[in-house]
């Protein structure tokens, strides 16, 4: 059966250092990958999408990794603050068109 | 401003009694959704539309009914609600039809108790 899985459900780091959050998935032939921040009581809000044929992408702090062949996400925070404290999830689509299927969630704390 | 807006944000209802949530956006944007989120589960898409006219079941639509006779409204219809559908909604707009390779604008959310 397909299957999304992201890493454990909660991560804990320090400030300063990298947060690596991976979204895994299975029986999936993604084109589009896509990667959202969520706070308590909130909608998503939408941070990064790579494609297929794309390696690496950034913006500011923050880079996707994308390898099909290991089936696998990475997604990276560097310099993390107490500020990036939330829930990440990864969210995949295998066509241009229509249905998105999101991971359950990695809860993210940074500590000062 | 920019936005998706969900009415109500919070309803609390009975067995089989009919409610509509409404999700309007003010972006002009093709595609529409919705997706309920479960402990645990995580987000799961309902239905979606990428036009006026055109909709499409997404991975839980079991229940549910939309329809999208204008671009900026997409109702989510429960006929007989259950407790099983007890949620926290959400509705998403994207500005082209093709929502999966683009920003998904979410809404505030809508808390749904069934008893």
């Amino acid at each position: 059966s397909q299957k999304i899985e992201q890493n454990s459900e909660a991560l804990n780091i320090q400030e300063g250092k990298t947060a690596t959050l991976t979204c895994n998935y299975t029986n999936y032939s993604p084109a589009y990958l896509q990667w959202y921040r969520q706070d308590p009581g909130r909608g998503p809000v939408f941070l990064l999408l790579i494609r297929e044929n794309e390696k690496e992408k950034r913006k500011e702090r923050l880079k996707v990794t994308f390898d099909t062949t290991l089936k696998q996400s990475l997604f990276h925070i560097t310099a993390s603050q107490p500020a990036d404290s939330a829930t990440y999830l990864c969210a995949l689509a295998e066509t241009s068109y229509g249905k998105l299927t999101f991971g359950q969630g990695t809860i993210l704390t940074v500590h000062p | 401003e920019a936005q998706v807006t969900q009415n109500p944000r919070y309803l609390i209802t009975v067995t089989g009694k009919k409610l509509t949530v409404t999700c309007s956006q003010n972006m002009n944007h093709e595609y529409m959704s919705w997706y309920r989120q479960d402990p645990g589960l995580g987000l799961r898409q309902i239905y979606y539309s990428m036009n006026v006219e055109v909709t499409d079941k997404g991975d839980v639509p079991e229940g549910y009914k939309v329809s999208r006779k204008e671009k900026r409204n997409f109702p989510l219809i429960l006929e007989s609600p259950s407790p099983n559908q007890t949620s926290l909604y959400f509705c998403a707009s994207s500005p082209r039809s093709g929502g999966s390779t683009d920003t998904q604008y979410f809404g505030p959310g809508t808390r749904l108790t069934v008893l």
